[in-house]
């Protein structure tokens, strides 16, 4: 198994630019996370996901779109990039039962200019 | 709105120090509670979690964790550390909201010297 990845890895925009960032799980979890991490604050929740057709906002989600058509994909999108928005971003999948362990994938570092 | 403190931004150690890092939250009510483990260039790793039962609970490469109700913390040790811990370690929560997202604290970033 792949587990989470992320594509793609890196990436440098100008402001005013759109982009969307995929992850994708193979383990058939139901429930899917997009996070940011910027230094000294952690991770912080955008959007994330309960199953497929689903989506609700997280502590961050100002200037972020997300959606989730198949199970196991979960897009990110930036309609219009922002120097604020320069972070490493984080996927991260759970299963619906059990104890709630998210697995994350590799990241993608995102530089807005 | 839960949240959660990490009280030790940069920890310096020499090899074969104890290591004790600290992490409070703030919640009433039923927690899950986890250590994550990013090595430099690499995404984050379970260390270990805590769901019920007892309140000792041991992870990989020699971690432990305990959580104290009381005192709203879930500190993370290791009785030896090894020039290969260094990393940045992220406590996390999560509430009985039914959200499942986890509250992360802002991480320290654990160097240690050989």
């Amino acid at each position: 198994n792949a587990g989470v990845t992320q594509t793609p890895k890196f990436r440098v925009l100008k402001t005013g630019q759109s982009m969307t960032l995929l992850c994708a799980q193979d383990m058939n979890h139901e429930y899917m996370y997009w996070y940011r991490q910027d230094p000294g604050m952690g991770l912080r929740l955008i959007h994330y996901s309960v199953g497929e057709g689903t989506t609700a906002k997280g502590e961050v989600p100002d200037g972020y779109n997300v959606s989730r058509l198949k199970k196991q994909n979960f897009l990110l999108g930036l309609e219009s990039a922002a120097p604020s928005q320069t972070s490493v971003y984080f996927c991260a999948s759970s299963p619906l039962a059990g104890t709630n362990e998210q697995f994350f994938g590799p990241g993608t570092r995102l530089t807005v200019l | 709105a839960q949240s959660v403190s990490q009280h030790n931004h940069h920890v310096i150690l020499s090899e074969a120090a104890s290591l004790e890092l600290g992490c409070n939250y703030s919640y009433g009510g039923t927690v899950n509670l986890f250590w994550y483990v990013q090595y430099p260039g690499q995404h984050l790793q379970l260390l270990l979690k805590y769901f019920s039962g007892d309140p000792l609970v041991k992870g990989i490469k020699g971690f432990e964790a305990e959580f104290i109700k009381s005192k709203f913390s879930f500190n993370l040790r290791k009785p030896s550390v090894q020039w290969s811990d260094t990393a940045e370690y992220f406590c996390a929560v999560r509430t009985d909201t039914g959200r499942r997202a986890l509250t992360f604290g802002s991480g320290t970033r654990l160097q240690v010297q050989p």
